[in-house]
C-alpha cells in the first residue's frame, strides 16, 4: 500500500522523544492516528477533520499529533512508557461536511513501536 | 453509547468448511456498517461496507446483510481458503460519532 506512508516502520526505545509521520496521496480531508495492541482492535487516538483536532481524551498527554497540511500527519511522543508498545496505524478518509462517518477508512501499514 | 460485539475467536476451520462470524452492534442512529479484515504486519483494509438496512454486501465471495430487525450484521462464505487466514472485524460508523466503532476482532485460521 503505497497510498498511505508511514515512517518508521520500526522502532525501539527507551524513555526517549520520538515522532512518526505519516503521508496519504488520496486527496482525503480526514487523517487519523490509531494505536493498536497486541490481539485487541484499533483504537482511535486523534482525528483531524478539516483540520479540526479531535481527541480521544484518555489518550496521555505525552502524545502530541500534528497536522502540517492535509496530507501529512504527525504524531510526537515524549517520554515513552512500556504502555505505548504497540503497532501505530496512521489513517484517511473523506468525511462528509460535519462528523458524517459513513466512509472508508484507509490504513498505512503501521509503526511498530517497542519499548524497553 | 454505540458499541459492536463479535464473535469470540480464534476460529479454526478446514479448506472448504463454510464460515459465520457472529456481529451485532447497538446504536440510536441509522449506521453505516462494515466489516474490515487484516493481514499479518498490515493495516486494517475495507472488506464491504453496507450502508442501508436489509441489504447485503459482499466481496470475495465473503457476505453479511444488515439485519435492523436483529441488529445484526453476520459475516458468511460458504467455502474458506488458506488464504482467507487473517482477523475480521465487524464496525460501525454513524453520523453521531465521529469515530468507527471496532467490534473485539476474530482471528480466523483456516488449515489446508
Amino acid at each position: 500500500n503505497t497510498k498511505i506512508t508511514q515512517s518508521p516502520r520500526y522502532l525501539i526505545l527507551g524513555r526517549a522523544n520520538k515522532s512518526l509521520e505519516c503521508e496519504q496521496h488520496l486527496g482525503h480531508n480526514a487523517m487519523y492516528w490509531y494505536k493498536q495492541s497486541a490481539e485487541k482492535p484499533p483504537e482511535l487516538m486523534f482525528l483531524y477533520n478539516l483540520k479540526q483536532l479531535i481527541r480521544n481524551e484518555t489518550v496521555p498527554s505525552r502524545f502530541i499529533p500534528e497536522c502540517p497540511d492535509s496530507s501529512k500527519l504527525l504524531l510526537h511522543i515524549s517520554a515513552v512508557d512500556p504502555e505505548d508498545s504497540a503497532v501505530y496505524f496512521c489513517a484517511s478518509s473523506q468525511r462528509d461536511w460535519g462528523v458524517a462517518n459513513t466512509g472508508q477508512l484507509y490504513f498505512g501499514e503501521g509503526s511498530k513501536l517497542t519499548v524497553l | 453509547g454505540d458499541s459492536v460485539t463479535q464473535t469470540e475467536g480464534p476460529v479454526t476451520l478446514s479448506e472448504g468448511t463454510s464460515l459465520t462470524v457472529n456481529c451485532s452492534y447497538e446504536t440510536k442512529q441509522y449506521p453505516t456498517l462494515f466489516w474490515y479484515v487484516q493481514y499479518p504486519g498490515e493495516g486494517p483494509q475495507l472488506l464491504f461496507k453496507v450502508p442501508k438496512a436489509n441489504e447485503k454486501g459482499s466481496n470475495r465471495g465473503f457476505e453479511a446483510t444488515y439485519n435492523k430487525e436483529a441488529t445484526s450484521f453476520h459475516l458468511q462464505k460458504a467455502s474458506v481458503q488458506e488464504s482467507d487466514s487473517a482477523v475480521y472485524y465487524c464496525a460501525l460508523g454513524d453520523s453521531g460519532s465521529w469515530q468507527l466503532i471496532f467490534g473485539s476482532g476474530t482471528q480466523l485460521t483456516v488449515m489446508p
